[in-house]
């Protein structure tokens, strides 16, 4: 079974530039993350998808972040415009719909994108 | 504070050698505790839960204080595989409109040489 898959691996873009991050999760699987790990920092959630739906996004840093996950099966992060700050990994996670609230499902983790503003 | 705090080590050991890890975190609500390794360059991995009884899978036992607020990860017998940053990871508080969001401690690197 195919994991969690991300693109670019790597993306290196100058300050004010856009950047697009892809994530696409282990098929079947509802529930998407995205956490960031910056230089020397712990990693830190970002959101949360429900299909299609934003469960919780109180990690994104500010509004130059915008993920989406039309149709409810990739997602995308979209950095507009980046800052020297936003460079770290992006990971993408995916995890099944639990049975019962409350109940905690494997989150299985993407590669990551490495991104580096310059 | 940090929700999650770990010892950033690096711990470096000899192969055979026992490790032990340890962790504490800081919302008494937290329902669910993990430990992930990390290899360079490469994404977070379960390595296992936590449970209050406490756990062990093969080399591996885990320890949750809930009293606390201490988790620790213990490994007999340390392999050179085992060489990697291993993560505390708390479940954050269920219906708090997130409660599947995963916080990470900043790791503990582990080295195990020859």
């Amino acid at each position: 079974e195919a994991g969690v898959t991300q693109f670019p691996s790597h993306s290196v873009i100058e300050k004010g530039q856009t950047v697009t991050l892809r994530c696409d999760p282990i098929s079947g699987h509802d529930n998407l993350y995205w956490y960031r790990r910056v230089m020397g920092k712990e990693i830190k959630f970002l959101l949360h998808f429900v299909k299609e739906s934003k469960q919780d996004e109180s990690g994104m840093p500010n509004n130059r972040f915008l993920a989406e996950r039309t149709g409810g099966t990739y997602s995308t992060l979209k950095v507009q415009p980046a800052e020297l700050e936003d460079s770290g990994v992006y990971f993408c996670a995916s995890s099944q719909e639990p049975p019962l609230a409350g109940v905690w499902n494997e989150q299985f983790f993407g590669p990551g994108t490495r991104l580096t503003v310059l | 504070r940090k929700e999650v705090e770990q010892d950033p080590g690096p711990f470096n050991v000899p192969e055979g050698a026992t490790v032990a890890f340890n962790c504490t975190y800081s919302n008494s609500a937290s329902q669910s505790f993990f430990w992930y390794r990390q290899d360079c360059r490469k994404e977070p991995k379960l390595l296992m839960s936590v449970y209050s009884s406490g756990n062990e899978d093969g080399r591996f036992t885990a320890q949750l204080n809930r009293a606390s607020q201490y988790i620790s990860l213990l490994i007999r017998d340390s392999k050179l595989s085992d060489s990697a940053t291993y993560l505390c990871v708390v479940n954050s508080a269920p219906f708090s409109g997130g409660y599947n969001k995963l916080i990470f401690g900043a790791g503990t690197r582990l080295a195990v040489h020859p």
